[in-house]
């Protein structure tokens, strides 16, 4: 089983329409959660940072579940300029080695359509 | 500040050339990366170090080679370059459990 999972997409959705993202993760040592985002030849970039209490930055909201070890993330309104890649990423402690290890989820293609 | 610098963005190696790609971060990140993707796929963890000195291999280390000698460099190394070598790299860093950085990449083709 891969470490970290998300919908292999792609999503085609027109503007204005709610999209969800998902991502469950197979480490229970994963200590921090965050949404990447990544457009076309470009680097990845960070979306918002993932916590057990869910948080929401305009219109994007993101959910923990550590005992479903899943992540979600949730667009509200989406806008042509939404269209991207969107990655899960995971930060696992190896405990013993003081060691952090990101971990990536393959991404999910979001296009938002006019 | 800066954050993560890679040089350079382009580069055309024929193959069996050698090159080295640059990384350098002035955030005092413990943490570094380098990935490489190719067209339409995930990132691939090429090598990592967890801070100076120390560095340890990724999932796709063949052909590749790095150093760490100070906290803000993290050079990689290609020996030999061949075709499948093709591909987009990025370098990261990160700082123990936040979030990573990640510079503006070097897309490379091997002829």
């Amino acid at each position: 089983r891969k470490e970290v999972e998300q919908d292999p997409g792609p999503f085609n959705v027109p503007e204005g329409a709610t999209v969800a993202f998902n991502c469950t993760y197979s480490n229970s040592a994963s200590q921090s959660f965050f949404w990447y985002r990544q457009d076309c030849r470009k680097e990845p970039k960070l979306l918002m940072s993932v916590y057990s209490s869910g948080n929401e930055d305009g219109r994007f909201t993101a959910q923990l579940n550590r005992a479903s070890q899943y992540i979600s993330l949730l667009i509200r309104d989406s806008k042509l300029s939404d269209s991207a890649t969107y990655l899960c990423v995971v930060n696992i402690t190896f405990t013993g080695a003081g060691s952090y290890q990101l971990t990536f989820g393959k991404g999910t293609k979001l296009s938002v359509i006019p | 500040n800066a954050g993560v610098t890679q040089t350079p963005k382009f580069r055309i190696l024929k193959i069996g050339q050698s090159m080295t790609l640059q990384c350098t971060q002035d955030m005092n990140h413990n943490y570094m990366y380098w990935y490489r993707q190719d067209p339409g796929m995930g990132l691939k963890l090429i090598y990592y170090s967890v801070g100076a000195g120390i560095t340890d291999k990724g999932e796709v280390p063949n052909g590749y080679n790095v150093s760490r000698s100070t906290t803000e460099d993290f050079p990689l190394r290609l020996e030999l370059a061949a075709p499948s070598q093709t591909s987009v790299y990025f370098c990261a860093s990160k700082y123990m459990n936040t979030e990573a950085f990640f510079g503006q990449g070097t897309r490379l083709t091997v002829v």
